[in-house]
């Protein structure tokens, strides 16, 4: 059973450019969550979602930032114009339909913005 | 109300040590403490979690002690080893309003760094 997987591992863009990411939770999970960690920091929660649904993103910037999990395919987080501001690791995590407190952690993406 | 203050933010032990690392919550409707653990470029672990309706959980070296009239928990790590070297995490979480969802709220994290 593979783990969560999020690709790109690595992502590097100029300021005014977009940025997708992808998450691929683990089989069986239909619940997905992003977090933002920047450097010396800790993770912060950004948005939670279910299958075609948008639970919770009371950590999503009001603006550029955007999530969805569609029923079929990955998780995407897209951030739209990107700033130096938005260079951070994101991390998506993911668990099951019940048993939501374990949540099981992909490798993140690194965004580098120029 | 939703912050979570973990310390110390670096720590330094000689193997077969003990490591203890700290946290705080305000937030009286947390009911889910997990411990994460994080090697450079890798995503966090689960190591261990605990709910309010315990004093205490051990799992191996690695046990969580919580005081919930303090609002406080720890993790300690007993005979500590090189290879326990990461950062660590502590996090809370609650059951809101009986719709089951985990989002964490994490400290800031405490780089571990265990001494051969």
């Amino acid at each position: 059973n593979a783990g969560v997987m999020q690709n790109p591992r690595h992502l590097v863009r100029r300021r005014g450019q977009e940025a997708r990411l992808r998450c691929s939770p683990m089989k069986g999970h239909s619940h997905v969550y992003w977090y933002r960690q920047l450097p010396e920091e800790g993770l912060k929660f950004m948005v939670y979602l279910q299958k075609e649904n948008i639970i919770d993103e009371s950590g999503m910037p009001k603006e550029r930032f955007s999530a969805e999990f569609p029923k079929e395919g990955p998780s995407i987080l897209r951030i739209q114009q990107v700033v130096r501001g938005d260079s951070a690791a994101y991390f998506c995590a993911s668990s099951p339909p019940f048993g939501w407190e374990t949540q099981y952690f992909g490798p993140g993406t690194r965004l580098l913005v120029l | 109300q939703q912050q979570v203050k973990q310390s110390p933010q670096s720590l330094i032990v000689q193997k077969g040590g003990i490591s203890i690392i700290n946290c705080a919550y305000e937030n009286t409707a947390f009911d889910y403490f997990p411990w994460y653990q994080q090697f450079p470029g890798k995503g966090p672990a689960l190591l261990i979690a605990i709910r309010p309706d315990v004093s205490e959980k051990k799992e191996g070296r690695f046990t969580i002690s919580f005081n919930k009239s303090a609002k406080q928990f720890s993790l300690h790590i007993m005979d500590s080893q090189p290879g326990d070297s990461a950062t660590y995490f502590c996090a809370a979480s609650s059951d809101a309003g009986g719709t089951s969802y985990g989002k964490l709220t994490f400290g800031q994290g405490t780089i571990l760094t265990v001494h051969p």
